[in-house]
């Protein structure tokens, strides 16, 4: 099962910033967020990933809570393409263990709205 | 980042046949990983195959319903076998680079 929970989905107008939730309270010590999206028709891209620290790359800003029990994936300024469906996953350190099986929840479907 | 490549990315079949799905990445990799993905799933993951070994199933998922091939470190394939309407899906090959993931763009599969 997946060791996350998110909502189910999320609508945001185009040009505002997109904030995902997701909550994984189970998570361990040596465990990392990572978000993935689904573009409808596509195979799974990565956006992000962190272990405490908040992160922020090309794509995405990643919240982590201080007690790591949630966090957020921001999208700073969402467009029509962003509509997609997003995974939160949380796996084990890829240094120690880079073939980890990733567990997939149901995701939350991000439509932006014009 | 890793480049994977499937062929074919669409088909459809009829029942009772089988189909070969080919996945290609442009770098070497010791796993790849099969997945489905029914209309409106998640990702499910079939089996992980390794290079010169046999490959590693998950539950609910059997070698002569889903024979896998992994002949070299950049090539697998599998192939769904005697298929019915129900394997209708998405499948798609993945490989762990980089300290994430990588995915292919998929095979949409549709069986009549």
């Amino acid at each position: 099962d997946a060791k996350t929970t998110q909502p189910t989905s999320m609508d945001c107008a185009e040009g505002r910033a997109a904030n995902l939730p997701c909550n994984h309270s189970t998570i361990s010590g040596n465990e990392y967020v990572y978000w993935y999206r689904q573009i409808h028709s596509q195979g799974p891209q990565y956006i992000i990933h962190g272990l405490k620290n908040n992160e922020t790359n090309e794509m995405a800003s990643l919240i982590i809570t201080e007690d790591r029990k949630s966090s957020t994936l921001i999208l700073p300024h969402a467009t029509l393409r962003d509509t997609a469906v997003y995974y939160c996953i949380v796996r084990a350190d890829p240094v120690m263990d880079s073939n980890y099986q990733l567990i997939w929840g149901a995701g939350t479907k991000l439509i932006i709205k014009p | 980042s890793a480049v994977i490549s499937q062929k074919p990315s669409r088909d459809i079949c009829q029942r009772g046949t089988s189909l070969t799905i080919q996945c290609q990445v442009d770098s070497q990799v010791t796993m790849m990983f099969w997945y489905r993905q029914q209309p409106g799933q998640s990702l499910t993951l079939i089996a992980t195959a390794n290079q010169g070994s046999e490959a590693t199933y998950e539950s609910g998922f059997v070698i002569d319903k889903f024979p896998i091939s992994r002949p070299n470190l950049t090539f697998s394939t599998l192939t769904v076998s005697n298929m019915s309407p129900e394997d209708s899906s998405i499948y798609l090959c993945s490989v762990p680079w980089g300290g994430t993931q990588y995915f292919g763009p998929g095979t949409r599969l549709l069986v009549l």
